[in-house]
């Protein structure tokens, strides 16, 4: 089956420093993946759509100059917390979805806990 | 704004039952609807998924019911078990964009 990893698992901070938290497609390319953010005992918000070799999309009130996404590559998407802030601690999850056409199954990564002391 | 409503918030049924989860939504051009699983400190596993086309799907245990008219859809599990005990969200999407998630249930089945 498809398998989406994310790097690292789990990342302690501290306030000011930046975080890079990477998500990668194993067994399949992805030209579009999502990032969405999820807080304590909450659903999953979207933050942003990657897609390779342009731009990411960002959703309203995301602030894309401390959310740094790259998707350099069909199998790679970087998100960096800049300037992370307590405030910024959260699980961070991503998703791909696989180039081929004929799926709208997205396939999501394990999850990366990020705490900002 | 929500774009898919989900309820109950919280379930809980005895091993057996049959827990039931019900999803409403109100964007037409949404035409894939799937539910995922997630367990504590983990990321979300898809269960099972459905397309408006289809009024029931089911795989194993689980069950979708699909009702295009009234914009709802629900997941059935059938036989439950402890195991089964995790929160339980739907989803909805047009074609290559992102999920709309509802804001989950939480499943507890007690032995």
């Amino acid at each position: 089956g498809a398998v989406v990893s994310q790097h690292p698992s789990w990342v302690i901070c501290k306030s000011g420093t930046s975080v890079k938290i990477e998500c990668r497609s194993l067994d399949f390319q992805a030209t579009t993946m999502f990032w969405y953010r999820q807080f304590p005992k909450q659903s999953l918000m979207l933050m942003a759509t990657s897609n390779e070799g342009s731009k990411a999309t960002y959703e309203q009130g995301v602030e894309k100059d401390k959310f740094l996404i790259n998707h350099a590559s069909l199998t790679l998407s970087t998100l960096t917390v800049t300037s992370a802030h307590p405030e910024d601690s959260s699980f961070y999850i991503c998703s791909a979805l696989p180039s081929e056409h004929s799926t709208d199954t997205q396939y999501f990564g394990p999850g990366t806990r990020l705490t900002v002391l | 704004q929500q774009q898919v409503k989900q309820s109950p918030q919280s379930l809980i049924v005895q091993k057996g039952g049959i827990p039931i989860i019900n999803c409403a939504y109100e964007n037409t051009a949404f035409d894939y609807f799937p539910w995922y699983q997630q367990f504590p400190g983990k990321g979300p596993a898809l269960l099972i998924a459905i397309r408006p086309d289809v009024s029931e799907k089911k795989e194993g245990r689980f069950t979708i019911s699909f009702n295009k008219s009234a914009k709802q859809f629900s997941l059935h599990i059938m036989d439950s078990q402890p195991g089964d005990s995790a929160t339980y969200f739907c989803a909805a999407s047009k074609p290559g964009y992102a999920l709309n998630f509802g804001k989950g249930t939480s499943l507890l089945v007690t032995p």
